[in-house]
C-alpha cells in the first residue's frame, strides 16, 4: 500500500523549459516533505524540502509547492538544464524521522 | 560534510552464500537505514535502526537481517543469498528528516 505515488514514471523536457514533477500522498499525517535527486550508480541526494505549514519553498531554480487539501506536492525546475537529468523521489515523513515512504521516482530527461 | 560509505560498490555472490553489506557514517547520526532499489519498484525500505542495538523492520525484511553494534556502523546480512536478492542496495543515515545516502552496492547473486 503505497502512501506516496509519483504517477509519471518519466518526463522529457527541452533545455531551458520548465520541468514539473508531481507527487500525491495519502497519509494526511505527513508534515514534512522532501525531494531527492538520484543519478545512476549513485545514492540519492537531498534537493529541497517543505513543511506542511508552508505552501511554497524556493531554492534557486527549484521550487516546491504543497497543496495539503489535495494531498499534492510538485517540484518545478526553471530553467531546466541537461545536468538535471536524473530520477527524482518525493519521500514523505511523519513526525518521527524514521521510516520513510519513497515513491517509485520520476525519471527526468532534459534534452539539449 | 556528511559521509556515508558502503563496503563495496559491486559484489557478486553465489546462491546460498552468506553476504554481509557494511555501511559506515561519520556524522554521529542516530538513524540508519537499508533500502533496495529495483527497476519499476523505487526505493523500498528493508530495515532501519534508531540507535545502537535497536532495529525495526521496514517494508521488505524477509530474507534479511541487520546488526548495529556501534553507532556509526549498520550491517545488512543476507543469511542465504537468492537470485531474487540481486539488486542495488543503498544505506542512509539521518539526524532528523534529511537522509544522507551512500553510493550503493550493486549485488548480483548467481
Amino acid at each position: 500500500d503505497q502512501q506516496v505515488k509519483q504517477n509519471s514514471p518519466s518526463l522529457s523536457v527541452q533545455e531551458g523549459r520548465i520541468s514539473i514533477l508531481n507527487c500525491d500522498y495519502t497519509n494526511s499525517m505527513f508534515d514534512y516533505f522532501l525531494w531527492y535527486k538520484k543519478y545512476p550508480a549513485e545514492g540519492p541526494t537531498f534537493l529541497i524540502s517543505i513543511s506542511s505549514i508552508k505552501d511554497k519553498n524556493e531554492d534557486g531554480r527549484f521550487t516546491v509547492f504543497l497543496n495539503k487539501s489535495a494531498k499534492h506536492l510538485s517540484l518545478h525546475i526553471v530553467p531546466s538544464q541537461p545536468g538535471d537529468s536524473a530520477v527524482y523521489f518525493c519521500p514523505s515523513e511523519g513526525t518521527n524521522a524514521g521510516k520513510s515512504t519513497f515513491g517509485d521516482g520520476t525519471t527526468l530527461t532534459v534534452k539539449p | 560534510d556528511v559521509k556515508v560509505t558502503q563496503s563495496s560498490r559491486y559484489l557478486v555472490k553465489r546462491t546460498g552464500e552468506k553476504v554481509f553489506l557494511e555501511c559506515v557514517q561519520d556524522m554521529d547520526h542516530e538513524n540508519m537505514f537499508w533500502y533496495r532499489q529495483d527497476p519499476g519498484l523505487g526505493l523500498r525500505l528493508i530495515y532501519f535502526s534508531y540507535d545502537v542495538k535497536m532495529k525495526e523492520k521496514g517494508d521488505i525484511p524477509e530474507g534479511y537481517s541487520v546488526s548495529r553494534e556501534k553507532k556509526e556502523r549498520f550491517s545488512l546480512i543476507l543469511e542465504s543469498a537468492s537470485t531474487n536478492q540481486t539488486s542495488m542496495y543503498l544505506c542512509a543515515s539521518s539526524l532528523d528528516f534529511e537522509q544522507f545516502f551512500g553510493p550503493g552496492t550493486r549485488l548480483t547473486v548467481l
